[in-house]
């Protein structure tokens, strides 16, 4: 069994200032791991993903995440946010193994990232 | 590319009615769709898994007669949820996966209100 906690319930930044949100996860098997966005009333839209390769996984509008096996950990980073990037993320957890759970995917919490002035 | 739509983006129905939500995928196949509720601030918690051709596979406490899926091809996947009650009231948002591995790629959601 599969699961993804997002330490962080909500994010308070200001404009320009650097934000992490944290993401930690546990599985049996090799993991494929993602960041999902999700604005108001809207579906999801995909961030980044790791599927393998290298750990630090650049992807959309300035983020980038860092895969590190031994600390089961997939935090998501901006050097300097906008007020357009204030929305829910959630991280997302999918196994390897094939069969019936093959490409299901376990979501966190979400963590609400509010970008003031 | 990995577009994928759902018809209707909201409806608002009476109790005991149907309401059918259509899932496409856009520019690829989807041999897997999968569908998701979403309750007010709360996570996505996945319903059902669909393969095309085959009948879907339910997440535990799920009412298979009730939401009823059809996978019937490769960019179509329909949730009917049948007899609904203002309990069933939630945002309904669908993913579909291309035969290579790794993404899913959602819709914009559905908001189902039902009174």
């Amino acid at each position: 069994a599969q699961s993804v906690t997002q330490l962080d319930s909500q994010v308070p930044v200001f404009e320009e200032a650097p934000v992490e949100l944290r993401c930690n996860y546990s599985s049996s098997v090799s993991v494929y791991l993602f960041w999902y966005v999700q604005y108001p009333n809207q579906g999801l839209q995909l961030l980044l993903k790791y599927l393998s390769g290298s750990t630090l996984v650049k992807g959309i509008n300035g983020f980038e995440a860092e895969f590190n096996k031994s600390q089961t950990s997939f935090h998501l980073r901006k050097p300097s946010v906008h007020i357009s990037d204030t929305a829910e993320y959630f991280c997302a957890v999918s196994d390897d193994a094939g069969g019936t759970s093959y490409g299901k995917l376990t979501f966190g919490q979400g963590t609400i990232l509010t970008v003031h002035p | 590319g990995a577009v994928v739509s759902q018809h209707p983006s909201w409806v608002i129905c009476k109790s005991g009615t149907s309401v059918k939500i259509e899932c496409r995928s856009l520019d690829f196949q989807a041999t897997t769709m999968f569908w998701y509720r979403q309750f007010p601030k709360q996570s996505l918690m996945l319903m059902a898994t669909s393969n095309e051709g085959s009948k879907a596979t339910y997440e535990q406490g799920v009412e298979k007669d009730k939401f009823l899926i059809n996978h019937a091809s490769l960019t179509l996947s329909t949730l009917t949820v049948t007899s609904a009650h203002p309990e069933d009231s939630s945002f309904y948002i669908c993913s579909a996966s291309p035969p290579t591995r790794g993404t899913q790629y959602f819709g914009p959601g559905t908001r189902l209100t039902v009174l």
